[in-house]
């Protein structure tokens, strides 16, 4: 079964700081891709960043870079510099070849002025 | 163009009315998807069209009945409702095939069914 776990319900930074939002998936494939997807109270789901599996390197995307861990499926999301504007659910998700996408229970980020 | 607009952006329904949302894109994206999203929930995948035929439906109830007219377009007709079908309902597209797998998501549809 594939499933995608985030265990922070919600987080708090403080704006201008970092924060680290986790990710841990559970998968057999060895080809798959990652995402963050980001959904503001407008209700759209944005992309922040997504990851290729067989790509070592972590992606990064201005202020978002990804921790990338294969072996211990790992992918967190940092966001540095934070921003009034990043106030938003937060959820990661996985694809394998074919047109399933998991997502993970979502983050809930606050920024504090 | 980028977009997956979706119409209507709110709708209330009573339970014995008939109702269809639209969804729409136009880059070439040959699969197509219907989520249903509760309040502070993931979205929950209900039908995935693949250049334009049914290739996953979820166990998703009959009074739920999607159809994709072309490669464009793709409708969910709504039918003797109940009020837990209320939700945030989204569409999204993405390319299908390996190289451009992000999925691009329209800002949702607003049911509630009274």
């Amino acid at each position: 079964a594939q499933t995608v776990t985030q265990s922070q319900p919600e987080m708090s930074v403080q704006e201008a700081e970092t924060v680290t939002l986790s990710c841990t998936y559970d998968t057999s494939e060895s080809d798959y891709y990652l995402f963050w997807y980001k959904q503001p109270p407008s209700r759209q789901m944005i992309l922040v960043i997504r990851q290729e599996a067989y790509k070592q390197q972590n992606a990064t995307e201005n202020r978002f870079s990804v921790n990338f861990q294969k072996a211990a499926k790992s992918f967190s999301l940092k966001i540095s510099d934070s921003q009034l504007g990043d106030a938003a659910m937060y959820f990661c998700a996985y694809r394998v070849t074919g047109n399933q996408f998991y997502f993970g229970t979502g983050t809930s980020l606050t920024v504090i002025p | 163009d980028t977009e997956v607009t979706q119409t209507p952006k709110h709708l209330v329904m009573g339970m014995t009315n008939k109702k269809s949302l639209k969804c729409e894109q136009h880059m070439g994206h040959r699969a197509m998807y219907w989520y249903k999203q509760k309040a502070k929930k993931p979205p929950e995948l209900m039908f995935v069209y693949s250049y334009e035929k049914l290739s996953i439906n979820e166990s998703v109830p009959s009074r739920f009945s999607p159809e994709c007219p072309n490669s464009s377009l793709l409708n969910l007709h709504l039918h003797a409702l109940q009020p837990e079908d209320s939700a945030l309902y989204l569409c999204a597209s993405s390319q299908d095939q390996l190289g451009y797998t992000e999925a691009f998501f329209g800002q949702g549809t607003r049911l509630t069914v009274v």
